[in-house]
Parts: C-alpha cells; structure tokens; sequence
C-alpha cells in the first residue's frame, strides 16, 4: 500500500539557518513524489516534483529509492518559508489520487 | 488562463439545505479532482473525474454528488450535510490522470 510518512507536524528555525523536511514513503513501484506548499490564506501549490530535479526558491529535494526518502531542503531559511509543507506521493496511485503526508508546518524566526 | 477558480469562497448552510459547489479550469486539463480538507490535516481524495469519467473514494458518503457537466466544469452538490462536513472543499486539475495536480483557492463550508 502507498504511504507518506512526515515525522515533524511543526519545525522551527531560524533565519539563515539550513531546514530539512523530512519525507519518507511506501510504496513497490516506481514513485513520483511531489513538495506542495501551503502558504497562509494562500492555495494549495506545487513547490517541487521529484522527475524535475529543479531548484525552487532555494529548495531542493532528492529521491533516495534506498532510504524511501525524499527530504526537502533549503541551506539559508527565510522568513517568507513559513508555511505548511506537504510530501505526497503520486504516480500508480489508484484514481490518480495523490496520498499527501500529514504535513509539516515550517516556522522560520527572524 | 492558468489557474483552477471556484465558487463560493465560501458556504454557510443547514442540514437540510441542497447547495452546489462549483469548479473551473481551461487549462485543458482532463482530469478534475475534489478533495476535503479539515483543519491542519492534509487533503483527502474524495472524487475524481478523467476524461468524463468518475472515480469514487468509496468511503464518501452518499450526501456528496459530482457532476462533470463538461471537461471544463466540474460541480459538487451537496444535500443533508451533516456538522462534520465544514471542511475546506479544494478542487485541483491535472492534465492527464496521475499528472501534477493543480489546485483551486477552495470553498470554506460551514454546516450548521
């Protein structure tokens, strides 16, 4: 079965500082795995896609098929950041449905 | 046009209203999603459309009626909500079923 795991609901830093969200899946096939972001009062987007490999406002992510991994990184943290941060796994899903994980709220201080 | 819009923003209704949610893109994409979200949870599949063709998550609850009425369109009728449908109710496009997904602003509903 096809599973998304995010092990921090919420995760503080501050500015300047490297942030890694952290996202691990499940799943026997070939993945695709996309980032969205959730900004306050904003839509549901796209940040990153794993077949791009593109950088995206400083944030990078890397499929690793050995670990089930595909953590986002950035190295310098900016307040703008903040946000709601979504791992979810979509290709052979059925329906063509996308299995988000729970989340990760990212804080960034000044 | 490059966005997915909808209609209302959002929703204040009783249990025994029928209401209908509304969705658009002309992006030509082919496949047309609804998903609910409650709050600080992530989205949830409800239903999916591709190609005028639906797809049910099969623990939806009857109350939630789809149409397609064309590959542009897509509604959500709802009847008998019950308090614990107020959710954020997103609809999202796809150019092809399993493509990135693009997402509406949503419809806050509230079920009194």
């Amino acid at each position: 079965a096809q599973r998304v795991t995010q092990p921090e609901k919420l995760l503080s830093v501050f500015k300047g500082a490297p942030v890694e969200l952290k996202c691990n899946y499940s799943y026997s096939g070939s993945p695709e795995l996309f980032w969205y972001v959730q900004y306050s009062r904003q839509r549901l987007q796209l940040l990153l896609r794993h077949i791009s490999r593109e950088s995206i406002k400083g944030f990078t992510a890397d499929l690793n098929k050995g670990e089930t991994s595909f953590h986002l990184k950035k190295p310098f943290a900016q307040e703008e950041d903040s946000a709601m941060y979504y791992c979810a796994l979509g290709r052979g899903s059925t329906l063509g449905r996308l299995y988000f994980g729970r989340g990760t709220q990212l804080t960034v201080w000044p | 046009d490059t966005e997915v819009t909808q209609t209302p923003k959002h929703l204040v209704m009783g249990m025994t209203n029928k209401k209908s949610l509304k969705c658009e893109q002309h992006m030509g994409h082919r496949a047309m999603y609804w998903y609910k979200q409650k709050a600080k949870k992530p989205p949830e599949l409800m239903f999916v459309y591709s190609y005028e063709k639906l797809s049910i998550n099969e623990s939806v609850p009857s109350r939630f009626s789809p149409e397609c009425p064309n590959s542009s369109l897509l509604n959500l009728h709802l009847h008998a909500l019950q308090p614990e449908d107020s959710a954020l109710y997103l609809c999202a496009s796809s150019l092809r079923l399993g493509d990135e997904q693009f997402f509406g602003p949503g419809t806050r509903l509230t079920v009194l």
